[in-house]
């Protein structure tokens, strides 16, 4: 099975910083890289897919990039509502499932 | 509007069953393929299942093969987790959450139901 490295697993920032987030997987996923936002209590909500595709209706301030078994979240000048937990996952074609990175939590500073 | 809605959660004791439903409406549920996912209290997210369009290839979390089945109704919009031989370790909310054919990622989820195994 493909195992996925997320770092960090915390990250502390300020309104109007610039942060990224970095995912590594064990073997190549190709493309096959989303990464999710999520809130307390709340359903994880898609940001990226395919590495480094927006999602529809996601600020412009969020970018993907990477292939293989490195990949990137940027978000440049965090916004309030920017403060969650992050969340890469990968496709496995070999076994037909999924696997989560363990989540970077972005608090303010 | 694509609406997930999940349903059938509670509290189980060890070695009990529950069995899990999605509504879906807002898209037309038998052109997407469908996954549970679940979240422990406070851990992070852990993909269960896959089903195809019409369920004919599905695929499981080595955590949960053989206790849980996965299964669709397309005629009734509906997604289900048949889960048996509850543990513990599977205390979490259950989202479904939708995947366009023949792509790999989750563009839309279920608010989530928690599953609480405990005696």
């Amino acid at each position: 099975d493909i195992q996925m490295t997320q770092s960090p697993s915390t990250l502390s920032a300020s309104v109007g910083d610039r942060v990224t987030i970095t995912c590594r997987a064990s073997q190549s996923v190709s493309v096959w890289l989303s990464w999710y936002q999520q809130k307390p209590g709340k359903a994880p909500n898609l940001l990226i897919y395919k590495a480094s595709n927006l999602a529809s209706g996601v600020p412009s301030r969020f970018s993907g990039s990477g292939s293989g078994t490195e990949f990137t979240l940027t978000i440049n000048s965090l916004q309030p509502d920017d403060f969650a937990t992050y969340y890469c996952q990968q496709f496995d074609g070999n076994s037909g499932g999924y696997t989560f990175g363990q989540g970077t939590t972005l608090d303010i500073k | 509007e694509v609406q997930l809605m999940e349903s059938g959660g509670g509290l189980v004791q060890p070695g009990g069953s529950l069995r899990l439903s999605c509504a879906a409406s807002g898209f037309t549920f038998k052109n997407y393929e469908m996954n549970w996912v679940r979240q422990a209290p406070g851990k992070g997210l852990e993909w269960v299942a896959y089903s195809s369009n019409v369920g004919g290839t599905i695929h499981y979390a080595d955590s949960v093969k053989g206790r849980f089945t996965i299964s669709r109704d397309n005629s009734k919009n509906s997604l289900y987790l048949q889960m048996n031989s509850l543990r513990a370790e599977d205390t979490a909310v259950y989202y479904c959450a939708r995947a366009d054919f023949g792509e790999f990622y989750f563009d839309h989820w279920g608010q989530g139901t928690l599953v609480t195994v405990s005696s």
